[in-house]
């Protein structure tokens, strides 16, 4: 199992373009997480999918925007970008009732 | 609002030294806590929990709901302890939804030969 995977790895786009990360959760997890991490800071809760649904949502704007596949692979979505969407975004997996989450090496997406 | 501080960014102590990295909360409820690593070049993964009052990789972390407190402690450095450290915190998971993880700013600890 490779774990939680996450493509591409790299990302450069300019001001007002859109973006689509994606993720792969661990084999046998069902609920995937995204997080945006800023240079210096720790992670930050944008989205959580379940059951192909968003559940819970962090203080982001309505310009990110997420799905969940039947498979359970996911996809963050960010339009018109802004240069603070320069960032790490990192996908996390676990399954729905346990407290540990696996996090993917992350997408750097640099916006010019 | 759920809040994290690690007050310390840079933590520097030699090889076979106590460590304590510092980590407090703000949540107007139960929390859970978690510490989070990440080595260098490697993905961000679990280090400890609080629920499991567990031991790993020598280190340990005590809930203090008094002082709203949840450091990190190892009696012993080594080098490889070298690394990125956060702390974490979730709310109560509501029905039809998993833990969602507040972080802190991280602490990297260097340990010196």
């Amino acid at each position: 199992d490779a774990g939680v995977t996450q493509s591409p790895t790299h990302l450069i786009k300019t001001r007002g373009q859109q973006v689509t990360l994606r993720c792969s959760p661990k084999s046998g997890h069902d609920t995937v997480s995204w997080y945006q991490q800023a240079l210096g800071q720790g992670p930050q809760f944008i989205f959580q999918y379940y059951e192909e649904e968003e559940r819970q949502r962090g203080n982001f704007p309505d310009r990110f925007s997420g799905h969940q596949f039947p498979n359970y692979s996911s996809e963050l979505n960010v339009n018109a970008l802004l240069l603070g969407d320069s960032a790490l975004y990192l996908c996390a997996s676990s399954l729905l009732g346990t407290d540990t989450q696996y996090f993917g090496p992350g997408t750097r997406l640099t916006v010019l | 609002a759920q809040r994290v501080t690690q007050p310390e960014k840079l933590l520097s102590v030699f090889k076979g030294a106590p460590v304590e990295l510092k980590c407090n909360y703000s949540y107007s409820g139960s929390p859970e806590l978690f510490w989070y690593v990440q080595y260098s070049r490697q993905r961000l993964q679990l280090l400890l929990r609080h629920i499991s009052r567990e031991s790993i990789k020598g280190f340990t972390a005590d809930l203090n709901k008094g002082e709203t407190s949840f450091h990190l402690k190892k009696p012993f450095a080594q080098e490889e302890d070298s690394a990125m450290y956060y702390c974490a915190l979730s709310g109560p998971n509501s029905g039809g939804s998993n833990y969602k993880l507040t972080f802190g700013k991280g602490t990297l600890l260097t340990v010196n030969p």
